[in-house]
């Protein structure tokens, strides 16, 4: 199974700061990489696909990169809707398998 | 509108069985694979199984291999998840979620989930 490890597990930010979430895989998944974001109580909700695919509606203010086995989410200028928890998912094989997890909270 | 709307979960002694399904609305159901994911505080999010459009390819997590199985109902837009000899670990809020393939590039997300439903298993 392909492991994926996120970091940090949490962080402590402002409006306004730059964010940034990393996620590395335990061996290439090429761009097969998906982030999504939750908000306490709610689904998960697609961000980017494919690793730097702004999905329809996320702001762009989102963006993704990378490649093989590290990718990152960076927020840009952080808004107060964007406090919550962010998953990067692995869909190169079987079984998918997503990060422990990233928990944005205010500073 | 796209919906998928879960439904089944409840409280269940270990060992015992529970069936889940998911209703969906708002797209060709019959075009698009399907998945169950669930969430606990002490494992995170963990894909469970998928079923391809046609049923043909379906795929489990280890950990619920043997014990749980996947199955739709195209004509009656359902997606149903069997779970059988239940463990205290099972217990989580279980997702259905639809899986959007790429067909140019093959790669694919997760691009609808329902709200999910809790699934207890405690004596």
């Amino acid at each position: 199974d392909i492991q994926m490890t996120q970091s940090p597990s949490s962080l402590s930010a402002s409006v306004g700061d730059r964010v940034t979430i990393t996620c590395r895989a335990s061996q290439s998944v090429t761009t097969y990489l998906n982030w999504y974001q939750q908000k306490s109580g709610t689904a998960p909700k697609l961000l980017i696909s494919a690793a730097s695919t702004l999905h329809s509606g996320v702001p762009s203010r989102f963006s993704g990169s990378g490649s093989e086995t590290d990718f990152t989410l960076t927020i840009n200028s952080l808004q107060p809707e964007d406090f919550a928890t962010y998953f990067c998912q692995q869909s190169y094989s079987f079984p998918r398998t997503f990060g422990q997890g990233t928990k944005v909270e205010v500073k | 509108e796209v919906q998928l709307v879960e439904s089944g979960g409840g409280l269940v002694q270990p060992g015992g069985s529970l069936r889940l399904s998911c209703a969906a609305s708002g797209f060709t159901f019959s075009r698009f694979s399907m998945n169950w994911v669930r969430q606990s505080p002490g494992r995170g999010l963990e894909w469970l199984s998928s079923v391809s459009s046609t049923s043909r390819y379906i795929n489990y997590a280890d950990s619920v291999k043997g014990r749980f199985t996947i199955s739709r109902d195209n004509a009656r837009n359902l997606l149903f998840l069997q779970m059988n000899s239940l463990r205290a670990e099972d217990t989580a809020v279980y997702y259905c979620a639809r899986d959007l393939v790429a067909t140019v590039t093959g790669e694919d997300f997760f691009d609808y989930w329902g709200h999910g439903v809790l699934v207890t298993v405690s004596s």
